[in-house]
């Protein structure tokens, strides 16, 4: 199964601190995205990186993809009490379709 | 900024009964999945879409399942006889022609009682 993982399971920081999660997966992959989900809400896409990149940013977001350790990191940076959230990692699988397969996510919670 | 939609928010139905979600995806999209979410579980994928047929499809997306696209605008899910196991968030999601990025949708709660 090429399901992430995600690491922690969940994270507690003080407002203006780094949040940083982990993601591992199984398999080659072409893409991984990342999504932000607030309880029982939908999924908000943060951002995708390819596996020809190595560091993406998007604002207060940072992700690195490092495919020989099958592992992704999401760093938010200058943390909000409104990044409290549950974020997900999600991988394809490389030369199959256009699936992603989600990890258990990590949840976040910024204390303010 | 285009979003994908999707409703009911909420539909609650008995076992047995048919129900249909509902989801318009971003406008110039062309390709289209169902993912499910059941409580405190990972999110899974069941379909995807593209040009009017199923393109894959996992083991979940049994007969029970089915998805169309019945105008320009609204792809649905139609599960034909609900079980008590299919209580779940239901999400659409979808994506440009060569942008892997998937949009989803904030989601239906089906609950079977």
């Amino acid at each position: 199964s090429q399901q992430g993982e995600e690491d922690p399971q969940a994270l507690s920081i003080q407002e203006g601190e780094n949040a940083t999660m982990n993601c591992s997966y199984k398999t080659s992959i072409n893409n991984l995205q990342w999504y932000r989900q607030n309880s029982g809400r939908g999924l908000v896409h943060l951002i995708l990186i390819r596996s020809n990149e190595r560091e993406k940013h998007s604002g207060r977001l940072r992700v690195t993809l490092d495919t020989s350790k099958k592992s992704s990191s999401l760093l938010i940076t200058a943390s909000r009490a409104a990044d409290t959230a549950s974020y997900f990692c999600a991988t394809d699988a490389a030369g199959t379709g256009n699936q992603f397969y989600f990890g258990t996510g990590t949840s976040l919670t910024v204390i303010p | 900024e285009p979003e994908v939609t999707q409703t009911p928010s909420h539909q609650v139905t008995q076992m047995g009964q048919e129900v249909i979600l509902r989801c318009v995806p971003i406008s110039n999209h062309l390709y289209f999945y169902w993912y499910r979410q059941i409580l405190g579980q990972k999110v899974e994928f069941l379909v995807s879409f593209y040009n009017n047929e199923i393109s894959e499809k996992s083991e979940i997306f049994d007969d029970q399942f089915s998805v169309e696209r019945p105008d320009g605008s609204n792809f649905t899910l139609k599960i034909r006889s609900t079980k008590l196991e299919d209580s779940a968030m239901y999400f659409c999601a979808s994506t440009r022609a060569g942008y892997p990025e998937q949009y989803f949708g904030p989601g239906t709660r089906l609950t079977v009682t």
